[in-house]
């Protein structure tokens, strides 16, 4: 297992149109979780899974964004009608998180790069 | 809602001094906090939590909750120190809020 995979590493587009970034987490690890980070910032939280559900939402999270899980696995961010704003490096990661809710390591992915011109 | 601070965008330092990166936080739980750290060219990676008490790479961090801080601390740098470190908390287990970052330079 070569860890916390995201594709494509990087990506540009023209103002409005819409992208998708694919995240395949390490392999048994039920808790799937979205990040943006932008130059000089520490990665901030968009959405968050636990198998297929998607538990949590930032309110960073527009409606231009939707984010899936749809069999606990992989998942796809897709990101529609976008907006220079939304350049940014998009953030995978994955855990096991376990039953008493402590001491979850996070493995993060490389990261998407998008630049939107 | 949590959040964390580290007040140093960038430390420098030389070789073999000591190392303070610094790390506040806000939440009326009781958190879990962790320091993460990105080499150049490296995904970001868990350094260290701190209910594991642990030293890893010469680094300790004590979480003081009088303070509200987790300090992450090396006696001697060392050149391959050099990288970003985030401060991170989780509350009750969920999703974790990064702090902004803090550049760590060590000189030779």
């Amino acid at each position: 297992d070569t860890g916390v995979s995201q594709d494509p590493r990087h990506k540009i587009t023209k103002r409005g149109q819409n992208v998708t970034f694919r995240c395949d987490p390490i392999s048994e690890h039920n808790r799937l979780y979205w990040y943006r980070q932008t130059l000089g910032q520490g990665p901030e939280f968009l959405t968050y899974f636990q198998n297929e559900a998607q538990l949590e939402k930032s309110r960073l999270l527009s409606d231009r964004f939707s984010a899936e899980r749809p069999k606990g696995s992989f998942s796809t961010l897709e990101i529609q009608r976008t907006e220079q704003g939304d350049s940014a490096m998009y953030l995978c990661a994955s855990s096991l998180a376990r039953a008493d809710s402590s001491g979850n390591t996070i493995y993060f992915g490389e990261g998407s790069w998008l630049t939107v011109v | 809602a949590q959040r964390v601070t580290q007040p140093e965008k960038l430390l420098s330092v030389f070789k073999g001094a000591p190392v303070e990166l610094k790390c506040n936080y806000s939440y009326s739980g009781s958190p879990e906090l962790f320091w993460y750290v990105q080499y150049s060219r490296q995904r970001l990676q868990l350094l260290l939590r701190h209910i594991s008490r642990e030293s890893i790479k010469g680094f300790t961090a004590d979480l003081n909750k009088g303070e509200t801080s987790f300090h992450l601390k090396k006696p001697f740098a060392q050149e391959e120190d050099s990288a970003m470190y985030y401060c991170a908390l989780s509350p009750g287990g969920r999703a974790l809020t990064f702090g902004s970052g803090t550049r760590l330079q060590v000189q030779p």
